[in-house]
C-alpha cells in the first residue's frame, strides 16, 4: 500500500494564479482532511470530507475549495493564490473519526510570491 | 474555543533519559486526544490516541495519559534514544465537530 499520496510535493505560484493539489490514498478510507502548518504554528484544518461527494469546512476554509469526486481522491483548489497561502499542505485520512488514527501523506510546499 | 497548548516548545536531552512531554487543553468535553510525531520535511505519524474514557495507552517505551478533569495530557518516553528526536505534537477532537486543533508541539533533540 503506498498509504497518501499528495501531488506535488512543491509548487511556486505567482499572486492570483490558480492551482490544485491532490491527494490519493488506498486504504478505503472515509475520511480525508486537508490542514495547512504554517512555522512555530499547529495544524489548521482547512476542509474535509465524511465520504464520497461530501465536504465541509474546517477552522481556516477561506481562499480554498476541494472535492471529493472518488473516495480514494481528495482535491484542494486555490482559485487566485495570495502570499498569506504560502505554507505547508498536508492531506491525512481515517477510516472513522474518533477511534482510528490519522494517517498523512508527506505533504506539499507552496510558495506565493 | 478549544486551545492547546505544549510546552516547552523545545527540549534537549542526553541518551538515555526518560522524560515527559507535557500537553494542556482549555475545553474538557474531548472526544479523544492523539499524540503525534512529525520528522523534519515530513508528514506526521500517529503514535497514540487516547479516547475520552480512557487514561493511558501504551506502545513500546511510549506512554500517554489523559487527564480530562485537569485539561493534560503527557507522553512519557523511556530510556530516550537518538532516533527518537522529532516534533512531536498533541491534538484534540471535541464531540461537536470532527476537527482536531492542535498544540504547536515539541521540538525533541536526544543527544548521542
Amino acid at each position: 500500500n503506498a498509504g497518501v499520496t499528495q501531488t506535488p510535493k512543491f509548487r511556486v505560484l505567482k499572486t492570483g494564479q490558480s492551482m490544485t493539489l491532490l491527494c490519493a490514498q488506498d486504504m478505503n478510507h472515509e475520511y480525508m482532511y486537508w490542514y495547512r502548518q504554517d512555522p512555530g504554528m499547529g495544524l489548521r484544518l482547512i476542509h474535509y470530507s465524511v465520504g464520497e461527494g461530501t465536504t465541509a469546512k474546517g477552522e481556516a476554509p477561506d481562499g480554498y475549495n476541494v472535492s471529493r469526486l472518488k473516495k480514494q481522491n481528495f482535491l484542494l483548489g486555490l482559485e487566485s493564490a495570495a502570499p498569506s497561502q504560502t505554507s505547508v499542505y498536508f492531506c491525512a485520512s481515517s477510516y472513522d473519526r474518533a477511534t482510528y488514527e490519522q494517517y498523512f501523506g508527506p505533504g506539499t510546499r507552496l510558495t506565493v510570491t | 474555543k478549544q486551545e492547546v497548548t505544549q510546552i516547552p516548545a523545545a527540549l534537549s536531552v542526553p541518551e538515555g533519559e526518560n522524560l515527559v512531554l507535557n500537553c494542556s487543553f482549555t475545553d474538557s468535553a474531548i472526544y479523544n486526544l492523539q499524540w503525534f510525531r512529525q520528522d523534519p520535511g515530513k508528514g506526521l505519524t500517529s503514535l497514540l490516541l487516547i479516547q475520552s474514557s480512557q487514561r493511558e495507552q501504551t506502545s513500546g517505551r511510549l506512554n500517554a495519559s489523559l487527564d480530562k478533569s485537569s485539561g493534560r495530557s503527557t507522553l512519557y518516553i523511556a530510556a530516550s534514544q537518538p532516533g527518537d528526536s522529532a516534533t512531536y505534537l498533541c491534538a484534540t477532537e471535541s464531540y461537536s465537530n470532527y476537527q482536531l486543533i492542535w498544540g504547536a508541539g515539541t521540538k525533541l533533540i536526544i543527544k548521542p
